[in-house]
């Protein structure tokens, strides 16, 4: 079946470094790639996404790229900020005619705390 | 434009008692799904529904049950309640086009404590 796994947290960056959250997948075929951002007490919010090999997803300075080769698709941002402390989740959506083709399956989340 | 609503916002039941959730999704969209978040954890996939039917599930005992209404609207129920019931469960709302599979926008979560 569709699995993801994320780097485990929590991770405790200075404002202004370098963030990377690695992230992998297992699936048939080619599936839709997700990172969600979940701030405390709250909801999941769409942070970005790609849908086949080589896109790259890109918000609010985040960035990740789909590699089919390594089926990764780890989140990075070159200056984080205190506002970016959070939880982040990984996540897939199946092809379009395979299971769990509506489904979106999640990774664990990976904590960030940004402190000044 | 309203985003997705779920209410009640917080919930405590007792082990044994039933439970209902609301959703209402976004404008335009047609489809609900429901998740369970346990604390920790990320989300787990319930089931979603669309045309007022349930269309896939994940791995879910048959306690766990829903509906959709004409408005897109939807409940989730779950009865017999156990103490590992307890979780945050959030409702995302899409749009299932033709050939298309919308993003999934999710609401800001029902929490349900059993005691």
């Amino acid at each position: 079946g569709n699995s993801v796994t994320q780097m485990e947290g929590p991770v405790t960056l200075s404002e202004e470094a370098f963030l990377t959250i690695n992230c992998t997948y297992t699936a048939t075929g080619y599936p839709s790639l997700f990172w969600y951002v979940q701030y405390p007490g709250e909801g999941l919010q769409l942070l970005l996404k790609a849908t086949k090999a080589d896109d790259k997803g890109s918000n609010k300075g985040f960035e990740a790229t789909y590699r089919k080769e390594t089926t990764s698709f780890h989140l990075e941002k070159g200056s984080v900020q205190v506002s970016d402390s959070a939880v982040y989740f990984c996540a897939l959506r199946g092809p379009y005619s395979g299971a769990g083709s509506y489904q979106l399956t999640f990774g664990k989340g990976t904590k960030l705390s940004v402190i000044p | 434009d309203a985003g997705v609503t779920q209410s009640p916002t917080h919930l405590i039941k007792t082990r044994g008692q039933q439970v209902t959730l609301r959703c209402s999704p976004k404008s335009g969209h047609d489809t609900v799904s429901w998740y369970q978040q346990a604390l920790g954890q990320g989300p787990q996939f319930i089931f979603q529904y669309y045309e007022e039917e349930e269309r896939q599930r994940g791995n879910f005992p048959d306690r766990f049950s829903g509906h959709q209404f004409p408005n897109y609207s939807s409940e989730l129920n779950v009865n017999a309640l156990l103490l590992g019931d307890s979780a945050l469960y959030l409702c995302a709302s899409s749009r299932r086009l033709a050939g298309h599979r919308d993003t999934q926008y999710f609401g800001p979560g029902t929490r349900l404590t059993v005691l």
